[in-house]
């Protein structure tokens, strides 16, 4: 049964710093793996998305790096801002179309 | 291009009503997920539908709960007789195909009184 860690479960920084969210999953065998974002009270939006031959993915600021032989993803976000403020949670998904299992998350907060 | 819809927002019932819960994927998306957010938990997959087919709901708790994806309109999750643990935020999500990642909605969030 695939497992999904994500650590630190929160995370407070000032603004500007850049930092890595780390995300493990006990299953290396995964399809593809996903990063979402989830604000208070909203739904989720997606991030990135990294199919499994692929080793990392960028947008803007944002950078997902996957390991499939390690079960390790991680997300860097690069000089952060207060907006980025939210919860980040890392999602598997074993085969094409399948559900996905995601972590617990990160509680992230960019202070001013 | 309306992204995944779900009605209501917010819904509140009192124990042992039923519950239902709509969920219009993105224009062109035939895959259909349905996920829970228990306070203060993760999300747990429920259920997978397909137009007119139940294609994985191994998620879904055996009494109580179903799901339907009809040929025409919204998919519907459905809770019979809820109760105050059936609280959470209920999400949908829909694909095009797994390739491409999911799209989710804003959620619908039960309230059982």
């Amino acid at each position: 049964k695939q497992e999904v860690t994500q650590i630190p479960a929160a995370l407070s920084v000032p603004e500007g710093e850049n930092l890595v969210l780390n995300c493990s999953f006990t299953d290396s065998a995964i399809y593809n793996l996903q990063w979402f974002r989830q604000d208070p009270g909203k739904g989720l939006t997606s991030l990135l998305l990294i199919q499994s031959s692929q080793r990392e993915q960028t947008s803007g600021r944002l950078n997902a790096s996957l390991d499939k032989s390690s079960g390790r993803s991680t997300l860097y976000i690069a000089a952060s801002q207060p907006g980025d403020s939210a919860t980040y949670l890392c999602a598997v998904m074993k085969t094409s179309g399948s559900r996905l299992t995601f972590g617990e998350g990160t509680q992230l907060t960019v202070n001013p | 291009n309306a992204g995944v819809m779900q009605n209501p927002r917010h819904l509140v019932r009192r124990r042992g009503q039923e519950a239902r819960l709509r969920c219009s994927p993105m224009k062109g998306h035939s895959h259909v997920y349905w996920y829970r957010q228990l306070p203060e938990e993760g999300l747990k997959f429920m259920v997978y539908l397909q137009k007119e087919n139940i294609i994985d709901e191994s998620g879904m708790p055996k009494e109580r709960f179903s799901a339907e994806f009809p040929k025409e309109g919204p998919s519907i999750l459905r809770i019979q007789q809820v109760v105050r643990g059936d609280s959470a935020a209920y999400f949908c999500a829909s694909s095009l195909q797994g390739d491409y990642g999911y799209t989710f909605g804003s959620g619908t969030r039960l309230t059982v009184v």
